[in-house]
């Protein structure tokens, strides 16, 4: 089993630069999300999808955007990447419903330089 | 706002003894999950263990437990009979009912000691 795969799993990006992460599953799970992990804050979550085609905004959205064509894609794209950004992302998808566990990617450690 | 709050940035346990993992939470919805996920080096996210808010019974998961008191609004992790497989960093998490917004806190470094 496939579950979430995120990639890439490093990443050096220097200011102004735009990249996208990547993210899939495979468990057609309906809803997707992405957070980004800081030392002494947890995750925190930039933006979420319940569904294709429909996506909201987290608690730390400013500087990243998403879209959600497939029920299995969900990429993050950082439009001008900014040491800011220095930080360790996750993708999480899990079906809908607060008693459902989420799966997660292995993580991309992303710095800015 | 939710919050969920983990007061030990670092917790460390013998080889064999049992540790407990604090956790305190705060929201005004009355009907929510809650989880602990274990995070180690490898950076994997993995479910320890959830808990329902409208259950009373505290869960179990092998050598995993929760001391859930809701109206505390307190969800702490025991883990008995700690095994050097265990030193990662701990998340507290609740999701609510309306939605799958997960909250987290700023985790819990557990080392074990052999």
């Amino acid at each position: 089993n496939a579950g979430v795969t995120q990639t890439p799993k490093f990443q050096v990006l220097k200011t102004g630069q735009s990249m996208t992460l990547q993210c899939a599953q495979d468990m057609n799970h309906e809803y997707m999300s992405w957070y980004r992990q800081d030392p002494g804050m947890g995750l925190r979550l930039i933006h979420y999808s319940v569904g294709a085609g429909i996506t909201d905004q987290g608690e730390v959205p400013n500087g990243y955007n998403v879209s959600r064509s497939t029920t299995e894609d969900f990429p993050l794209r950082l439009l001008s990447a900014a040491p800011s950004q220095t930080s360790v992302y996750f993708c999480a998808s899990s079906y809908f419903g607060s008693n459902t566990e989420a799966f997660f990617g292995q993580g991309t450690r992303l710095t800015v330089v | 706002a939710q919050t969920v709050t983990q007061s030990q940035p670092e917790m460390s346990v013998q080889e064999a003894e049992t540790v407990t993992l604090s956790c305190t939470y705060d929201t005004s919805e009355s009907d929510y999950y809650l989880f602990w996920y274990k995070q180690p080096p490898s950076r994997q996210m993995i479910l320890v263990i959830r808990q329902e808010a409208y259950k009373q019974q505290n869960a179990t998961e092998n050598r995993f437990s929760v001391n859930f008191q809701k109206a505390a609004k307190s969800f702490s992790l025991k883990i008995s009979d700690s095994q050097l497989g265990d030193a990662a960093m701990y998340f507290c998490a609740y999701n609510l009912n309306t939605g799958n917004q997960f909250y987290f806190g700023t985790g819990t470094s557990l080392t074990v000691i052999p």
